[in-house]
């Protein structure tokens, strides 16, 4: 079983805060690494799939960067806004031979609550 | 563009009865997956199906059999519910590729009793 984890487990910031957090995963056979942005009684939407080594992604105020050497991704929010509270999860794929990859692994997610 | 479509969104089962949850996709993915999420233990998969015609065990296969009964569909079925499977389940599509991110229906709420 992959480990892939994610920390903080939660967050508490205020708004306007900048805030980022970390998922590690193995790595050794990366294939991909997801983010998934799971807001309460939704379900989970991706923000970015990450590829390469070195990608950085961004959308509006949220960015993400990728080291596959070393096995982590940072997920960052620039000026945090109240509507950006939920759980941000990471998930991981591994080659599992030749051509073939494995299925999402996901980490347990790390908890945003941003403050008025 | 309904995306993914999972039904029911709630069910409550006594012990020993079965049920099948059904899921399915317009977005013409090939492959799809059913996972259960329980609190402190992440989203986990249970089965996934890579292609038509295709089903394998994820990490917690035990208790449940599915069928991809078309490219669309894709049902997962629990056989005798026990309390133990009293969670969240989540059913994915997803295209093949590296840089495809997951779709994911809206969940359904199962508690057995």
């Amino acid at each position: 079983i992959l480990n892939v984890e994610q920390s903080p487990q939660s967050l508490h910031v205020q708004e306007g805060d900048s805030t980022n957090f970390t998922c590690s995963f193995p790595s050794s056979n990366f294939y991909a690494l997801h983010w998934y942005r799971w807001e309460t009684a939704k379900s989970p939407e991706a923000l970015f799939v990450m590829t390469l080594n070195g990608d950085e992604k961004k959308k509006g105020r949220i960015s993400a960067t990728l080291n596959t050497k070393e096995g982590y991704s940072y997920l960052y929010i620039k000026g945090s806004q109240p509507e950006d509270s939920a759980t941000y999860l990471c998930a991981f794929i591994g080659f599992t031979g030749g051509t073939s990859y494995g299925k999402l692994t996901f980490g347990q997610g790390t908890i945003l609550t941003v403050h008025p | 563009n309904a995306g993914v479509t999972q039904t029911p969104k709630f069910q409550v089962l006594k012990t020993g009865q079965s049920m099948t949850l059904q899921c399915a996709q317009d977005m013409n993915h090939n492959s799809m997956y059913w996972y259960r999420q329980d609190p402190g233990m992440g989203l986990r998969l249970i089965y996934y199906s890579a292609s038509e015609g295709t089903t394998d065990k994820g990490e917690v296969p035990n208790g449940y059999n599915v069928s991809r009964l078309n490219k669309r569909e894709f049902s997962l079925r629990l056989e005798s519910a026990a309390p133990s499977q009293t969670s969240v389940y989540f059913c994915a599509s997803s295209d093949f590729g590296r840089n495809y991110g997951y779709t994911f229906g809206s969940g359904t709420r199962l508690t057995v009793v």
